[in-house]
């Protein structure tokens, strides 16, 4: 079966630039939707279509997508910032597909 | 403001079923896709399958194949989830939720607060 693949565990000092990548073969045809899940909240989408931020979510929070790899970068990270991210995408039969999540820690 | 409210918390035991309501209010009801989307304590989002409220279609991940069934009442605007066969593992909170696009597998928007499944004897 399809997987997106991402680092466990991520971590960063205030003001600084996290990255968080996701793999997965599929992905240079598939778009890839980023979610922030903090403790006992529902995901929040903060990026679709690789690139896109939806409306209200920060301008530091931006998409890339490269080859077989998307990545989520947080610039200027903040101490809110502080939660579990997931990849998702889809495979070529419309199987819904998340990654494992990273979690970002904010030292 | 558009949104997704899910039912009640319930305890089940080996081997019934559970069925969670998902209801939409603030846009049309038919024009999206739902999804369900399931989190196991501390581990992370796995996606169940989608159901389109409209035409009443369903897909379903090859690991619930057989055992849920999706479907939706569109005159009071609800969606439903229904897990036979429970299993402690099935012990989980579920979330509905709406896609941003016109496909189920475009990244999803809305999400409905989540239901917690605890499966015990």
């Amino acid at each position: 079966s399809y997987e997106l693949t991402q680092p466990p565990s991520v971590s960063v000092s205030p003001g600084q630039t996290a990255r968080i990548t996701c793999s997965g073969d599929a992905l240079p045809k598939q778009y890839a939707y980023w979610y922030q899940q903090k403790p006992g909240q529902a995901p929040v989408l903060v990026i679709y279509k690789d690139s896109e931020r939806p409306s209200g979510i920060p301008e530091r929070f931006s998409g890339s997508s490269s080859g077989t790899t998307v990545t989520l970068t947080i610039s200027g990270v903040q101490a809110e910032d502080e939660a579990d991210y997931y990849c998702q995408s889809a495979d070529s039969s419309g199987t819904v597909v998340f990654g494992g999540g990273t979690k970002l820690t904010v030292l | 403001q558009v949104q997704l409210v899910q039912s009640g918390a319930e305890v089940k035991k080996p081997g019934a079923s559970v069925k969670v309501s998902c209801k939409a209010s603030g846009y049309t009801f038919t024009s999206y896709d739902i999804n369900w989307v399931r989190q196991a304590t501390g581990q992370g989002l796995e996606w169940m399958g989608w159901m389109n409220p409209n035409s009443g279609n369903t897909g379903y991940a090859q690991k619930f194949q057989g055992r849920v069934t999706m479907t939706r009442n569109t005159s009071i605007s609800t969606a439903y989830m229904e897990l036979s066969s429970l299993r402690s593992e099935d012990t989980a909170v579920y979330y509905c939720a709406r896609p941003g696009g016109i496909a189920y597998y475009y990244g999803m928007d809305v999400w409905g607060q989540g239901t917690t499944v605890t499966v015990s004897s």
